[in-house]
C-alpha cells in the first residue's frame, strides 16, 4: 500500500525557535497534500491544502506567516512552525492524496511538537 | 459549508456485541464519505469510503457503513466487536461540488472501547 513518511515523529524546542516537519509520499506522486493539527481532545483540524508548485491554501484562522508550507516536489511537502510558542504545542499530521482514481488519503504517522 | 458531526465522544460495547459509531454530515453538493481509524501511537488508517452506488459499504476489518441520504448520515457498524477494535474513529467528508475538490473535513472523533 501507499506509504507516507512524516519526520520527525517528536520534537521538543524552545520558545521562539522554528521547527520544520517533512511529509514524503514514498511510492506515489502526490500533487495535493494536507496538513492537520490534532488537538488533545481528539479533533483533526485542517490547517492548509498544499499543492505542488503553487502557494498553499490556508483555512480560516490559520496564520500563513506562522505556519509556512512548501510543496516543492510531487513527493515532499514541508510545514515550518516559525517562532514557536507553547500554544503551538500539538500533534501535526500530514496526508497525501494519491490521484489514481480511488482518491484515498494516506496519512503520515504524525509529529508531536512540544514548545517549552 | 462542509461539516461533519460525530455526536458521541465515546462508545462502549461488550466484545461480541454489535457496534455503531454515528456520523452525520453537511455538504452543498454530493458527498464523498470516509471512515478512518487511529490506533494508539499509530497514524490514521483508511477503513472504507462511499462515493456512489450501494448504500451499504463494506470495508476493512469487518467494518461496514450505511449511507443514508435523507438523514445525511454515514454510521459505521460492525456485527460483532473485538477488543482489538478499541481505537479512535474519524468520519470524514469531501464535497464533490466544491471547486477545490479535495478538501476533506474530519469529525471530532469517537473513541470506541470494547470490553472483554
Amino acid at each position: 500500500g501507499a506509504v507516507v513518511s512524516q519526520h520527525p515523529s517528536r520534537v521538543i524546542c524552545k520558545s521562539g525557535t522554528s521547527v520544520k516537519i517533512e511529509c514524503r509520499s514514498l511510492d506515489f506522486q502526490a500533487t495535493t497534500m494536507f496538513w492537520y493539527r490534532q488537538f488533545p481532545k481528539q479533533s483533526l483540524m485542517l490547517m492548509a491544502t498544499s499543492n505542488e508548485g503553487s502557494k498553499a491554501t490556508y483555512e480560516q484562522g490559520v496564520e500563513k506567516d506562522k505556519f509556512l508550507i512548501n510543496h516543492a516536489s510531487l513527493t515532499l511537502s514541508t510545514l515550518t512552525v516559525t517562532s514557536a510558542h507553547p500554544e503551538d504545542s500539538s500533534f501535526y499530521i500530514c496526508s497525501a492524496l494519491r490521484g489514481t482514481g480511488d482518491e484515498k488519503l494516506f496519512f503520515g504517522s504524525g509529529t508531536q511538537l512540544s514548545v517549552l | 459549508a462542509q461539516s461533519v458531526a460525530q455526536p458521541e465522544d465515546q462508545v462502549n460495547v461488550a466484545e461480541g456485541n454489535p457496534l455503531t459509531v454515528k456520523c452525520t454530515y453537511s455538504v452543498s453538493g454530493n458527498p464523498y464519505l470516509f471512515w478512518y481509524v487511529q490506533y494508539p501511537n499509530r497514524g490514521l488508517q483508511f477503513l472504507l469510503k462511499y462515493i456512489t452506488g450501494d448504500n451499504l459499504v463494506k470495508g476493512s476489518y469487518g467494518f461496514e457503513a450505511e449511507f443514508n441520504k435523507s438523514q445525511t448520515s454515514f454510521h459505521l457498524k460492525k456485527p460483532s466487536a473485538l477488543v482489538s477494535d478499541s481505537a479512535l474513529y474519524f468520519c470524514a467528508v469531501r464535497d464533490l461540488g466544491n471547486r477545490r475538490g479535495f478538501k476533506t473535513i474530519f469529525g471530532a472523533g469517537t473513541r470506541l472501547f470494547v470490553k472483554a
